[in-house]
């Protein structure tokens, strides 16, 4: 079974530009979630995206957006790129339901702002 | 609201030696509990989880076992190698419904020396 795929794997943009993020969740699962993991810190979540609904968003300004495509992959677009957003961004997938469903993640896009 | 509380890092060990990596939780419910580790330049992968209260989850050599009177998962392993060296993060799944939204800790940065 294929894992949680994403790309680039990095990804190089000035200040001021626009980042495009992309995750493919494994087989079956419907939930999407993105995290960012900024140098030296824990998981700051993100967004999370099921059956192509945002359901719950982090404390993250609105710049950051993303949808979920009826194929259950999803896109993260970051706009006015900012310094700091320099992080690497992880995705994970899980299925939903009322049963205990681990999230799975993806290797990550390390986001660099010059 | 719902946390994770991790000991800080970072943790440096000689090669064998016994590691504990302490983890307390804040759930208004009945949470379910995990622990992921982060191998340099990949994303997280499931270590092992418990669902339940006095249920030990196992990997690798690692346990941790579901404490509901102290609030706890700490995560142990008899005997550390090299390859252990990575960052540990504590997770919880907010309870209740269909949500998978997840809690992690701060991470703890395990270096193992030979």
């Amino acid at each position: 079974e294929a894992g949680v795929t994403q790309s680039p794997t990095h990804l190089i943009k000035t200040r001021g530009q626009q980042a495009t993020l992309r995750c493919s969740p494994i087989s079956g699962h419907t939930s999407v979630y993105w995290y960012q993991q900024a140098l030296g810190l824990g998981l700051q979540f993100l967004l999370w995206y099921d059956e192509g609904e945002e359901r719950n968003r982090g404390n993250f300004p609105p710049r950051f957006s993303g949808r979920q495509f009826p194929n259950y992959s999803s896109e993260l677009n970051v706009n006015a790129l900012e310094l700091e957003d320099s992080a690497l961004y992880l995705c994970a997938s899980s299925r939903t339901g009322t049963g205990t469903y681990e999230q799975y993640f993806g290797p990550g896009t390390r986001l660099t702002v010059t | 609201g719902d946390s994770v509380t991790q000991m800080e890092g970072p943790v440096t060990l000689s090669e064998e030696a016994f590691l504990t990596i302490n983890c307390t939780y804040t759930a208004t419910g009945y949470p379910s509990l995990f622990w992921y580790v982060q191998y340099p330049g990949e994303g997280l992968q499931l270590l092992l989880k418990a669902t339940k209260a006095d249920d030990k989850g196992s990997n690798k050599g690692f346990e941790a076992t579901y404490r509901k009177e102290t609030t706890s998962f700490h995560l142990e392993k008899g005997s550390v190698q090299v390859s252990d060296s990575a960052v540990y993060f504590c997770a919880l799944k907010v309870p209740g419904g269909d949500n998978n939204d997840m809690r992690f800790g701060a991470g703890t940065r395990l270096t193992v020396k030979p």
